[in-house]
């Protein structure tokens, strides 16, 4: 069975411009989780999603936002950028968090603001 | 009252010493304690979990041991090698709603 997939894996971008990040999840996996990670804060919660429907959000501005498809595939966006968004960007998919609480993470879209 | 505490935040041990990381949470309505492990340039992987009915669980060379009234959860690895290199974050999570990660220790075993 494939891992959790994530597209773009490196990325470099200037302030004030956005971004897509794409993720793919374990097929079977319906509940799709956004991470950010940097050296200073660490692992933070962004956004759950299951079922097309964000379940959860963590304390992240408005400019993080995400979506999930049909498939279970999800994307998020980061508008606006600012050089502190500069973090690894991962995401993690569970058949479902309510249930298990088991999550699988991909290996991350690491994004440079300059 | 969401954190959890990690520490130490990095460690060395030698080629088949225990290698122990401790966790402290705040939240008693923290009902899945699972801990990662980070390679360099990789995405956390599920190491082993644990729930708060249980005060030990035992994986290969990797141990989870609870303690529900002291709020509390450790890491144990037994005879330590250079492959466990890597950072290990302790996480836990309410119902399945997200995971609160502690801050990561970097451990280092040498040959």
């Amino acid at each position: 069975k494939a891992g959790v997939t994530q597209t773009p894996r490196y990325l470099i971008k200037t302030r004030g411009q956005q971004v897509t990040l794409s993720c793919s999840p374990i097929s079977g996996h319906r509940s799709v989780s956004w991470y950010q990670q940097t050296p200073g804060q660490g692992l933070q919660f962004l956004f759950e999603y299951f079922s097309e429907t964000q379940r959860n959000k963590g304390n992240f501005p408005g400019r993080f936002s995400g979506r999930q498809f049909s498939n279970s595939r999800s994307e998020m966006n980061v508008s606006t950028l600012e050089l502190g968004d500069s973090a690894l960007y991962l995401c993690a998919s569970s058949e479902d968090l309510t249930n298990t609480g088991e999550l699988f993470f991909g290996e991350g879209s690491r994004l440079t603001v300059l | 009252q969401q954190q959890v505490k990690q520490s130490p935040q990095s460690l060395i041990v030698q080629k088949g010493g225990i290698s122990i990381i401790n966790c402290a949470y705040e939240n008693t309505a923290f009902d899945y304690f699972p801990w990662y492990q980070q390679f360099p340039g990789k995405g956390p992987a599920l190491l082993i979990a644990i729930r708060p009915d249980v005060s030990e669980k035992k994986e290969g060379r990797f141990t989870i041991s609870f303690n529900k009234s002291a709020k509390q959860f450790s890491l144990h690895i037994m005879d330590s090698q250079p492959g466990d290199s890597a950072t290990y974050f302790c996480a836990a999570m309410y119902r399945g709603s997200r995971l609160t990660f502690g801050e990561g220790t970097q451990l280092t075993v040498n040959p």
